[in-house]
């Protein structure tokens, strides 16, 4: 298994254009998450999913969209991007359980990103 | 909402040394997981140890353990016998137990130096 993996590794845009953060996962797995990370403010989640065609809004949303067409893919799409949005980007995945309970969520390698 | 606080910015430990990070948090969940994780240069997301808040005994893996403390919603990670390879960021997070609880609330990390 490859795991989670994303792409590119590194990119730089200009402010303004627009972009698609690649994540995928040959795990099976249900669940899905977009994170940020910033210097001085830990791993914020962007947007989230439980399965194909089913999203929801994390902590800082604005400025992002995502859409879930398969279980295996998850991309996250910046349509104007601006220098905030400059940070490193993490996928990360895990099983769903029926009942509470845990399943470990793997993270991607991470995407950095500069805004111009 | 639950916020998990990482009060040292900044650490280090003398190679073969004992050195404790610190976290806390807030919630008025009476169930739920907290991690450590240990992101090295590389970026890469790295799962350390895991605590479920309804065991008292406290979590340990290897030369990693955890002093949990519920009531005073602490949860520090001791790194026993330091090495090299230790050197990193080591973030604190937090998720809710209920089914359909899956994302990770992250403290804002610590950087460990580990000194030769």
């Amino acid at each position: 298994n490859a795991g989670v993996t994303q792409t590119p590794k590194f990119q730089v845009l200009k402010t303004g254009q627009s972009m698609t953060l690649q994540c995928a996962q040959d795990m099976n797995h249900e669940y899905m998450s977009w994170y940020r990370q910033d210097p001085g403010m830990g791993l914020r989640l962007i947007h989230y999913s439980v399965g194909a065609g089913i999203t929801d809004q994390g902590e800082v949303p604005n400025g992002y969209n995502v859409s879930r067409s398969t279980t295996e893919d998850f991309p996250l799409r910046l349509l104007s991007a601006a220098p905030s949005q400059t940070s490193v980007y993490f996928c990360a995945s895990s099983q769903l359980s029926g009942t509470s309970g845990y399943n470990e969520q793997f993270f991607g390698p991470g995407t950095r990103l500069t805004v111009l | 909402a639950q916020t998990v606080t990482q009060s040292q910015p900044e650490m280090s430990v003398q190679e073969a040394e004992t050195v404790t990070l610190s976290c806390t948090y807030d919630t008025s969940e009476s169930d739920y997981y907290l991690f450590w994780y240990k992101q090295p240069p590389s970026r890469q997301m790295i799962l350390v140890i895991r605590q479920e808040a309804y065991k008292q005994q406290n979590a340990t893996e290897n030369r990693f353990s955890v002093n949990f403390q519920k009531a005073a919603k602490s949860f520090s990670l001791k790194i026993s016998d330091s090495q090299l390879g230790d050197a990193a960021m080591y973030f604190c997070a937090y998720r809710s137990l209920g089914a359909g609880s899956y994302q990770l609330t992250f403290g804002k990390g610590t950087k460990l130096s580990v000194i030769p």
